[in-house]
């Protein structure tokens, strides 16, 4: 089945040690994003690419940053990862033009100790 | 920017009951999304009714587009409904704006 798909699910690191969070799609859609749900919030958007396109929210904290090495790969990188860098991080997929429905992956819960 | 509230905030329900989640949003949109997240933080597609109404089992959805609202219908609640209930807008481009949720627990 077409699909995406987060690595890990889960996530341990340490305070201000770099991690990197991936996401793969089947589903050859041109656009990938990344939220990020804290605890009892909706997901809010960090950032999308459009094909190689990237696009940051302009809340978006200097410390994420993210690669798009190719159509099918996304990857959240945290460069210092703080406590309050602990959360859910949702990765999506859409195809532009295609009425922008958006498919998510299982997520990563991310933990800052 | 666009306002998207989502009520109830929380809901108990017995199981075999029926419930509405309404989502109302402050301007006009070009794509509403309805989506369940399960317990393990999955975010699962429901609908895309951007208007109209559509059905899928137990559940559907009816979307207002000029009154700027859409419900969400459970008929017949089970306890693998339990979970947060999410209504997402996008009013152009590619920055979906998502409701604070409805959360659901339905007893056995």
């Amino acid at each position: 089945d077409a699909m995406v798909i987060q690595n890990p699910r889960y996530q341990v690191t340490q305070f201000g040690k770099p991690v990197t969070l991936s996401c793969s799609q089947t589903l050859n859609h041109n656009v990938m994003y990344w939220y990020q749900q804290k605890s009892s919030q909706a997901p809010k958007l960090l950032f999308h690419y459009y094909d190689k396109d990237f696009n940051n929210e302009a809340d978006t904290p200097d410390n994420f940053q993210s690669r798009r090495p190719n159509t099918s790969f996304c990857f959240l990188d945290i460069r210092s990862p703080g406590l309050g860098d602990a959360a859910m991080y949702l990765c999506a997929t859409s195809r532009a033009g295609d009425k922008n429905i958006q498919y998510f992956g299982a997520g990563t819960r991310l933990s800052v100790l | 920017g666009i306002q998207v509230e989502q009520s109830p905030p929380d809901l108990i329900l017995q199981e075999g009951a029926n419930s509405t989640l309404r989502c109302n949003f402050s301007d006009s949109v070009n794509n509403l999304q309805w989506f369940h997240q399960n317990p393990w933080g999955q975010l699962i597609n429901l609908f895309y009714i951007p208007s109209g109404t559509k059905q899928n089992g137990r559940l559907s959805a009816t979307t207002v587009a000029t009154e700027r609202y859409s419900l969400l219908y459970i008929s017949s609640s089970q306890t693998t409904d339990s979970g947060v209930y999410f209504c997402a807008v996008n009013t152009g481009g590619f920055k979906t704006i998502f409701g604070a949720g409805t959360r659901l627990f339905v007893k056995a």
